[in-house]
C-alpha cells in the first residue's frame, strides 16, 4: 500500500524552526518528486514546495511565501523528505501535508501535520 | 500566479440531485502543444487530506464514482456530482498545475 506518514508539527514559538519529516513506503521513493502542501486552519491549500528525483537533479522549488525561510531536502537511503522550516511566522500555522508528485496533480497525500506557531 | 476563483463558496443540494462547482483561472491553463487543460478537482472530508477526484479537468481518478465528472476548457471548469450522496458532503478544490501549483478557495457542499 502506497502510503505517506508525516510527522514533526507541533507548537514552536515565531521566530524558531521546525523539521518536518515524510516518510514513504509502498512505492519506489527516489523514483518521484515530493511535495509539500498546508492548509491554515478553515482555509484553504497552499502548495510550498517541492524537491524533484535524483534522476532529475534533486533541485527544489517554491512558493514566494516560503523561499529561503524553507528547505526541501531528502534522503533516498530512508525513503524520507524533509521541510525544514526556518524565521517561522505566525502565519505558518497550519497543517502541513506531504504529497507524491512534483509540479502535476497530487493522486496520493500523507495525513497532514499540524503546525502551529505561536508564543 | 494563476489566480482559480471557485463559485458558489457553498451550496445545499437534495439527495439525489444535480451539484455544480465552478473554477475560473486568471489565464488559460490550455496548453497548446499536449492540447491539455491542466486543471484538477479534489474532495476533502473534515478531518482528512485532500482527495484527487479528476485531473487534465476531465480524467477520473481510479476508484472515484462516475457520478463524478468534470468538464471545461481553457480558463472555466465544472466539476458536477450527478446525484448527491450523503458521503459526497465535503469542501472541493480546483487546482491548477499549468505554472506554479495554486489551488481554488473551496466550495463546500452540503444537503439540503
Amino acid at each position: 500500500e502506497v502510503q505517506l506518514v508525516e510527522s514533526g508539527g507541533g507548537l514552536v514559538q515565531p521566530g524558531r524552526s521546525l523539521r518536518l519529516s515524510c516518510a514513504a513506503s509502498g512505492f519506489t521513493f527516489g523514483d518521484y518528486a515530493m511535495s509539500w502542501v498546508r492548509q491554515a486552519p478553515g482555509k484553504g491549500l497552499e502548495w510550498v514546495g517541492f524537491i524533484r528525483s535524483k534522476l532529475h537533479g534533486g533541485t527544489t522549488e517554491y512558493a514566494a511565501s516560503v523561499k529561503v525561510r524553507f528547505t526541501i531536502s531528502r534522503d533516498d537511503s530512508k525513503n524520507i523528505a524533509y521541510l525544514q522550516m526556518n524565521s517561522l511566522k505566525t502565519e505558518d500555522t497550519a497543517v502541513y501535508y506531504c504529497t507524491r508528485g512534483g509540479t502535476y496533480y497530487y493522486p496520493i497525500w500523507g495525513q497532514g501535520t499540524l503546525v502551529t506557531v505561536s508564543s | 500566479d494563476i489566480v482559480m476563483t471557485q463559485s458558489p463558496d457553498s451550496l445545499a443540494v437534495s439527495l439525489g440531485e444535480r451539484a455544480t462547482i465552478n473554477c475560473k483561472s486568471s489565464q488559460s491553463v490550455l496548453y497548446s502543444s499536449t492540447n491539455r487543460n491542466y486543471l484538477a478537482w479534489y474532495q476533502q472530508k473534515p478531518g482528512q487530506p485532500p482527495k484527487l477526484l479528476i485531473y487534465w479537468a476531465s480524467t477520473r481518478e481510479s476508484g472515484v464514482p462516475d457520478r463524478f465528472s468534470g468538464s471545461g476548457s481553457g480558463t472555466d471548469f465544472t466539476l458536477t456530482i450527478s446525484s448527491l450522496q450523503a458521503e459526497d458532503v465535503a469542501v472541493y478544490f480546483c487546482q491548477q498545475y499549468y505554472t506554479t501549483l495554486t489551488f481554488g478557495g473551496g466550495t463546500k457542499v452540503e444537503i439540503k
